[in-house]
This record gives structure tokens, sequence and C-alpha cells, in this order.
């Protein structure tokens, strides 16, 4: 059984950066994509991006490029998500999710960022 | 960018069946996922591969796509199943969500 544990709740001001971690419990993380969603206060999900853990290639949303990068350290079976400049709008619940057959099955307990 | 798009709100009776439905270009063309989400409370994948149900998944939620449509069918809806749901489909290297759909369970 995949576990995915996430990083805890930040406080952030704005135009600071936030950075939060993934770590994936499962026998290889190296077989896995990780992706990072967030849903601001009252708002859909949002994909922002995500990495294959084999070879560390990301791909990230048109909205947040630039400001956004997704990293892993497959020795700590972890992968992290880096976002700069933030703003009000930035503030909500962030999730990773491990994906395989294109949907995501397992999804993290969720990171609470404020900023303010 | 590739968009989808869902009803904002469905309302249904308990032991009815809800349907909801989410339309994009071409979305036949591609796999497309679902998945339920209860306040305070991470996602849940219901529907994968558009009609495929992950383990441990109620055999009352079903999926299918075709042309520019996807849709979920939960059968004999309950006040369980009360939660936003959200279709999901790739763009070449980039993954996209529909708006969500509130389901009520009156």
């Amino acid at each position: 059984q995949v576990q995915v544990v996430q990083s805890g709740a930040e406080v952030k001001k704005p135009g600071a950066s936030v950075k939060l971690s993934c770590k994936v419990s499962a026998d290889r993380f190296t077989r896995y994509a990780i992706h990072w969603v967030r849903q601001a206060p009252g708002q859909s999900l949002q994909w922002m991006g995500w990495i294959n853990a084999a070879n560390g290639n990301t791909a990230y949303s048109e909205k947040l490029q630039g400001r956004l990068i997704i990293a892993r350290d497959t020795s700590a079976s972890t992968a992290y998500m880096a976002l700069s400049i933030l703003t009000s709008e930035d503030a909500g619940v962030y999730y990773c999710a491990t994906s395989t057959l294109q949907a995501f099955d397992n999804w993290g307990q969720g990171t609470l960022v404020t900023v303010s | 960018s590739y968009e989808l798009t869902q009803p904002p709100s469905l309302s249904v009776s308990p032991g009815q069946t809800a349907t909801i439905i989410c339309s994009g270009d071409n979305l036949g063309n591609t796999y497309v996922s679902w998945y339920q989400h209860k306040p305070g409370q991470s996602p849940v994948l219901v529907i994968h591969q558009d009609n495929k149900r992950p383990s441990g998944i109620n055999e009352r939620f079903s999926g299918s796509s075709s042309g520019n449509t996807a849709t979920l069918t939960i059968s004999g809806t309950q006040a369980l199943d009360e939660a936003d749901y959200y279709c999901q489909a790739w763009d070449t290297s980039t993954v996209v969500f529909g708006g969500g759909t509130k389901l009520t369970v009156l």
C-alpha cells in the first residue's frame, strides 16, 4: 500500500517563497509520477505540475511557469515543490499525489499555505 | 489552453441516479478520471481510464466517455455520496481538471 505524507502547514508573507515536501512510502519510488495540485478557498482543484521520479523530468502549468519548481530526492523517496513570489492568490491547500495509469491514485493529506 | 467544463451543481434524491457531465474538445480521444472530494479530506479517485473502478470503490460508481463528453454515473445515490466531483484529463504533457460539480443529496 502506497502512503503519501506531506509536510506541515506554512505561513508566509507576500513576496516570499514556500517549499513543501511529499514523502512516498512505496517499494519503488522511481516507478511513480508525482503531481502537485492545489485548492484555493472556495475554488476548484488546480493542477500545478508533475515530476517523473525515475528521470526527474518535469512539466508545469502555464499559469505557474517561472514561479514553480518541482524536484525529487530518490534517496529520500521525497518530492518537493517550491513556489516563489507568493501572493494572496497562492493561499490554499496544496496536495501531492502519485500517478499511475494517467490517474492520481494516492493523495497526501494536504498542506495548508497561508499568505499574510 | 485545454478546458474541461462541468455543471457547478447537481441535486438528487436518495436512491436516484446522479449523472455528472464533463465536456471538452475531443475528450473521447483521451482517458478521463473522476475524483470525489469531501470537505476537509483529500480527493479520492473513483474512476480512471474512462470507466475503470479502483479497488475499494463501490460498484454504484461508473463512467463512460465518447466524443466531447465524459460521464460519471452514481446509481442509488446515498447521503454519503454528497461531495464535489472533478473530472480530469491529460493535454499532451500537462493535466487539466474540470471546475467541479457539487453533488447534493436531498
